[in-house]
């Protein structure tokens, strides 16, 4: 099972929004709902930010936003603040392993 | 509030295995599922296989098929992740995850394991 596609790298300045890509296939991110995103600092563990395409768990900001199309998955910073300096994954359920496939992963930079 | 404790870090030699634990409280621990995600240095997430404790089968990813080996011990709420025929590639942070409908919502602390000779 391949990894899902994602860029490398996304930067911008505080305040602006940013919007990260995840591709996959109709097997994996086109074919269910079940996109996932996770924040990654540095040294520290995963967080949750974006389950089943577009819903926040409780605590994390609305700044972060989720959408589908197709076979791939967006994930938007909007107002960015320099404490949203991470990495971040998409992950979705793939019917290939009926386990679960990670993205890339994307380093967001603040300016 | 879930709350995943995981077992200290490892050296192992190559060829050898592994198993690292993750002691779960809060939740109901048998209906959950659990996830084991490892990471290499400076790599990314990579998905290994779960178990829900209840119905006791574990599933694997293709990669891992034959070396991996995910079980639970119900009465103290503990998941395991062992690993044989380790290599250098194998060097990561294993960490487990809490799996709820398709997301991963608690973590483990991490486990380093160091694959070298």
């Amino acid at each position: 099972q391949s990894a899902l596609t994602q860029p490398a790298s996304v930067s911008g300045s505080p305040g602006q929004s940013i919007t990260i890509s995840c591709t996959g296939t109709s097997s994996d991110v086109g074919g269910y709902n079940y996109v996932s995103w996770y924040q990654q600092h540095p040294g520290k563990v995963p967080k949750l930010i974006i389950y089943d395409v577009s819903n926040r768990p409780s605590g994390v900001s609305n700044r972060f936003s989720g959408s589908k199309s197709g076979n791939t998955a967006s994930l938007t910073i909007s107002g960015l603040q320099a404490e949203d300096e991470a990495d971040y994954y998409c992950s979705s359920y793939t019917t290939s392993s009926a386990l679960y496939v990670f993205g890339t992963g994307t380093k967001v930079t603040v300016l | 509030q879930v709350q995943l404790v995981q077992s200290g870090a490892e050296v192992k030699k190559p060829g050898s295995s592994v198993k690292v634990s993750c002691k779960a409280s809060g939740g109901t621990f048998s209906s959950n599922a659990f996830t084991w995600v490892r990471q290499a240095p400076g790599q990314g997430l990579e998905c290994m296989g779960g178990i829900i404790p209840m119905f006791g089968t574990a599933n694997y990813a293709q990669k891992f098929q034959g070396r991996v080996t995910i079980s639970a011990d119900e009465s103290t709420s503990t998941v395991y992740m062992e690993l044989s025929s380790l290599r250098s590639e194998d060097t990561a942070v294993y960490y487990c995850a809490r799996r709820i409908a398709d997301s991963f919502d608690y973590w483990g602390q991490g486990t380093l394991v160091t694959v070298s000779s």
